[in-house]
């Protein structure tokens, strides 16, 4: 079985311009999840979707970040325009629907670096 | 609101050192509780869990007992590898949701 799917894994930008990532998550798996996990610190929700809508996203900067899960698989989070303090590994995670809550599948990851 | 705090790190031992990694946490009602690993150059994978009180999660030679009176759930392993060096997260679902909530993360590192 295929594992989340993240690209790209590094991203170098200068601070103002734009990135998105992108996540594939297991086959099947109705709920998403993006982290954003900073240096030395646990990972932290960004986003959970639930098919294509929204279940919780109390914690996304909605000035700079915009997450998208069109046709309730594939997911995207933007961030723009990027400020140093986002540079950070962003972590997509996914579940299938009838799974323990708490049993999260994680990809490899995303490193942003914001200079 | 809900919170998990993990012993600072880094943790460096011996192989076939005992290991202990602390857990304490705060929530509401009765969490699911859960420790993730996360191996160099990987991505964080689920090691063992518990979801009442008194459960013993287990995996790997690894274990954690849910404890409700002293709000802990502490990692063990009897005898440390070189392969079990990774970063260990403790972490919670609070009753009725799905999102996790980790701990700051404790770096361990078994020399050989």
């Amino acid at each position: 079985e295929a594992g989340v799917a993240q690209s790209p894994r590094y991203k170098i930008i200068e601070k103002r311009q734009s990135v998105a990532f992108w996540c594939n998550p297991i086959s099947g798996h109705a709920t998403l999840y993006w982290y954003q996990q900073i240096l030395g610190q646990g990972p932290k929700l960004l986003i959970q979707f639930q098919n294509n809508g929204v279940v919780d996203d109390s914690q996304l900067p909605k000035d700079r970040f915009s997450a998208e899960r069109l046709k309730g698989v594939d997911s995207t989070l933007k961030i723009q325009p990027a400020k140093l303090e986002d540079s950070a590994v962003y972590l997509c995670a996914s579940s299938p629907w009838a799974g323990v809550a708490g049993e999260l599948f994680f990809g490899e990851g995303s490193r942003l670096t914001v200079l | 609101g809900n919170s998990v705090t993990q012993m600072e790190g880094p943790v460096t031992l011996s192989e076939e050192a005992f290991l202990t990694i602390n857990c304490t946490y705060t929530a509401t009602g009765y969490p699911s509780l859960f420790w993730y690993v996360q191996y160099p150059g990987e991505g964080l994978q689920l090691l063992l869990k518990a979801t009442k009180a008194d459960d013993k999660g287990s995996n790997k030679g690894f274990e954690a007992t849910y404890r409700k009176e002293t709000t802990s759930f502490h990692l063990e392993k009897g005898s440390v590898q070189v392969s079990d060096s990774a970063v260990y997260f403790c972490a919670l679902t609070a009753q009725g949701a799905q999102k996790l909530v980790f701990g700051q993360g404790t770096r361990l590192t078994i020399n050989p």
